[in-house]
């Protein structure tokens, strides 16, 4: 079945570090990939989508590239800032589920502190 | 305001008690989704719902059961609640898909529910 590996945390970072937050799938077929992001007492909210190898998402400065020889969909941010605090969730959209392609398998998230 | 809510936000209860989590959505969406979210197991899908007279399971629907009022009215219902049905629940909408296939889902706040 389908499945999505992330990089566990919890993640402490200095405000303006570099972030990577790696995330790996299995999958038959070609899925869409996607990050969402949980802020502190909220719901989850989608911050950026790719549906195709080679495909960059991106959004509010965090970038990431679905990479399909490496089965990956790693989480980039050059700068990071106290504001993006939260937990972010890798997640894949099987295709050949029963209703197409809004079928989302989560990561287990991975949960980012930046300190100023 | 809120464009899906989720009532009540918090719940503790005992087990053995019929309890019921409920979500409303202004989007005009006609598909609807409820989750549960588990330390280190990210989220899964319970049951899922297309429109007012369609509802299927997820793949933890055990325990579980679901009335869909209207279309912006989603309920989850726990029978017989236990203590290992504690955990975060979210519900989710969507619209039908776009081009490309996916559409985005939008999540409410989330119900912390803990049974005794």
């Amino acid at each position: 079945g389908n499945s999505v590996t992330q990089m566990e945390g919890p993640v402490t970072l200095s405000e303006e570090a570099f972030l990577t937050i790696n995330c790996t799938y299995t999958a038959t077929g070609y899925p869409s990939l996607f990050w969402y992001v949980q802020y502190p007492g909220e719901g989850l909210q989608l911050l950026l989508k790719a549906t195709k190898a080679d495909d960059k998402g991106s959004n509010k400065g965090f970038e990431a590239t679905y990479r399909k020889e490496t089965t990956s969909f790693h989480l980039e941010k050059g700068s990071v800032q106290v504001s993006d605090s939260a937990v972010y969730f890798c997640a894949l959209s099987d295709t050949f589920s029963n209703f197409g392609n809004e079928k989302l398998t989560f990561g287990t998230g991975t949960r980012l502190t930046i300190i100023p | 305001d809120a464009d899906v809510t989720q009532t009540p936000r918090n719940r503790i209860t005992k087990t053995g008690k019929r309890i019921m989590l409920e979500c409303s959505q202004t989007k005009g969406h006609d598909r609807m989704y409820w989750y549960r979210q588990d330390p280190g197991l990210g989220l899964r899908l319970i049951y899922y719902s297309f429109d007012v007279k369609d509802i299927n399971k997820g793949e933890i629907s055990d325990g579980y059961s679901v009335s869909r009022q209207a279309q912006a009215k989603f309920s989850l219902s726990l029978e017989s609640a236990i203590p290992n049905q504690t955990a975060l629940y979210f519900c989710a909408t969507s619209g039908p898909p776009g081009g490309g296939g996916y559409n985005e889902q939008f999540f409410g706040p989330g119900t912390r529910l803990t049974v005794l």
